[in-house]
């Protein structure tokens, strides 16, 4: 049970360059979500997936795209990367049917540095 | 949305000695609140939840924290520090409004003096 796992682990891109980045989870949980941590700030939702087929945007959803691939993987695209996109990403899941309760649980995260 | 306050961007404490880590939070009618914990380079860890079952919340590695309304607080205490507590730690709290997903504070660093 690997529980959250994210690819790649660090990654570095040149200003405009595009990647996705992976997230997939074997805890059949319904919800997932992708965020962003920035020194300082905390963790700032960028997209969410509530269900397989649905997607909405977060706090911070400029300059991403994502796709629920089905219920284990949801992906997040930077189509044109900028250097304000360097942070750390991590995607989280949880099971969706205890509501507010549930407890989610985090992937290991991607370093991204946007030269 | 709903909001936390973490009190204090940095806690140092010495080995052994008692720690106390202050989240306020927003009002709200039923807040769903949460502690995780950070370890260098690591993901994140839950440490305990508050679902209203019981206002005082035991979690894992002998933290526990205390839901008190008339204060809006939910602050996290372990009675005797251990280097291994030394991390990043968020309160955190679901964001409401309709908008799924967490809100967290801006984090407190606990440093552990030898």
């Amino acid at each position: 049970n690997a529980g959250v796992t994210q690819t790649p682990k660090f990654q570095v891109l040149k200003t405009g360059q595009s990647m996705t980045l992976q997230c997939a989870q074997d805890m059949n949980h319904n919800s997932m979500y992708w965020y962003r941590q920035d020194p300082g700030m905390g963790l700032r939702l960028i997209y969410y997936s509530a269900s397989e087929g649905t997607t909405d945007k977060g706090e911070v959803p400029n300059g991403y795209n994502v796709s629920r691939l089905n219920k284990r993987e949801f992906s997040l695209r930077l189509e044109s990367a900028a250097p304000s996109q360097t942070s750390v990403y991590f995607c989280a899941s949880r099971d969706g049917l205890a509501g507010v309760t549930d407890t989610q649980y985090f992937g290991p995260g991607t370093r991204l540095t946007v030269l | 949305a709903q909001s936390v306050t973490q009190l204090d961007s940095h806690v140092s404490v010495s080995e052994g000695t008692p720690v106390l880590l202050r989240c306020n939070y927003s009002s709200s009618y039923s807040p769903s609140l949460f502690w995780y914990v950070q370890h260098p380079n690591k993901g994140l860890q839950l440490l305990l939840k508050y679902t209203s079952a019981a206002t005082l919340v035991k979690g894992i590695n002998g933290f526990e924290a205390e839901f008190k309304k008339s204060e809006t607080s939910f602050h996290l205490t372990k009675p005797s520090a251990h280097m291994s507590d030394a991390a990043e730690y968020f309160c955190v709290r679901y964001s409401g409004g309709g908008a799924d997903g967490l809100t967290f504070g801006k984090g407190t660093h606990l440093i552990i003096q030898p």
